[in-house]
């Protein structure tokens, strides 16, 4: 099993929904939680960090379960330019490393 | 904001030939950088972790006499591919953490190898 699954997509969706992407990991252990955004053939940009208590950053609203071991962002509004590779990444005690899931690719169409 | 700089964006070479690729931090002294390679439709998968000063700290499955990782000073470490061969051809990315503390890594904008 993978450390960190999310489904790879793609989500085709209209400009002005509503889109949600869901992420598990299996370590229980398992520290920080961020959504990084990744564009095609460029490097990963940290998008927002998850909190427990749930963290809204305009369009954006992230939250983490941490009995259930699940991470999720929601986008509202969906825009053109939110088409992209979303990555849910978690950091391991000590926070030395990052894990990666596959990504979610997001197709946001006019 | 923190800028991680990498040098070549992008190299082709012949299977066999050595590829260098440098990571630096910009405008921050960077106490740890890291190592990942992404391969088409796959997520990133850390290579190897480096501290200035010390030897790099490699992850499972990953050769450390084929990918030389030498972390010389705060602000550059390099990889070095030796022996290339076609199926070492990927995206290879840098991450750097700052000295100054945080848990964010801040990533360079990657370099495009192939072998051919």
């Amino acid at each position: 099993r993978k450390e960190v699954e999310q489904d790879p997509g793609p989500f085709n969706v209209p400009e002005g929904a509503t889109v949600a992407f869901n992420c598990t990991y299996s370590n229980s252990a398992s520290q920080s939680f961020f959504w990084y955004r990744q564009d095609c053939r460029k490097e990963p940009k940290l998008l927002m960090s998850v909190y427990s208590s749930g963290n809204e950053d305009g369009r954006f609203t992230a939250q983490l379960n941490r009995a259930s071991q699940y991470i999720s962002l929601l986008i509202r509004d969906s825009k053109l330019s939110d088409s992209a590779t979303y990555l849910c990444v978690v950091t391991t005690t000590g926070f030395q490393k990052l894990v990666f899931g596959t990504g979610t690719r997001l197709l946001v169409s006019p | 904001g923190a800028v991680v700089s990498q040098h070549p964006s992008w190299v082709i070479c012949k299977s066999g030939t050595s590829v260098k690729i440098e990571c630096r931090s910009l405008d921050f002294q960077a106490t740890t950088m890291f190592w990942y390679r992404q391969f088409p439709k796959q997520s990133l998968m850390l290579m190897a972790t480096s501290n200035e000063g010390s030897k790099a700290t490699y992850e499972q499955g990953v050769e450390k006499d084929k990918f030389l990782i030498n972390h010389a000073s705060l602000t550059l470490s390099t990889l070095t591919v030796t022996s290339a061969h076609p199926e070492d051809s990927s995206f290879y990315i840098c991450s750097a953490r700052s000295l100054a503390g945080g848990d964010e890594q801040f990533f360079g904008p990657g370099t495009r190898l192939t072998v051919l």
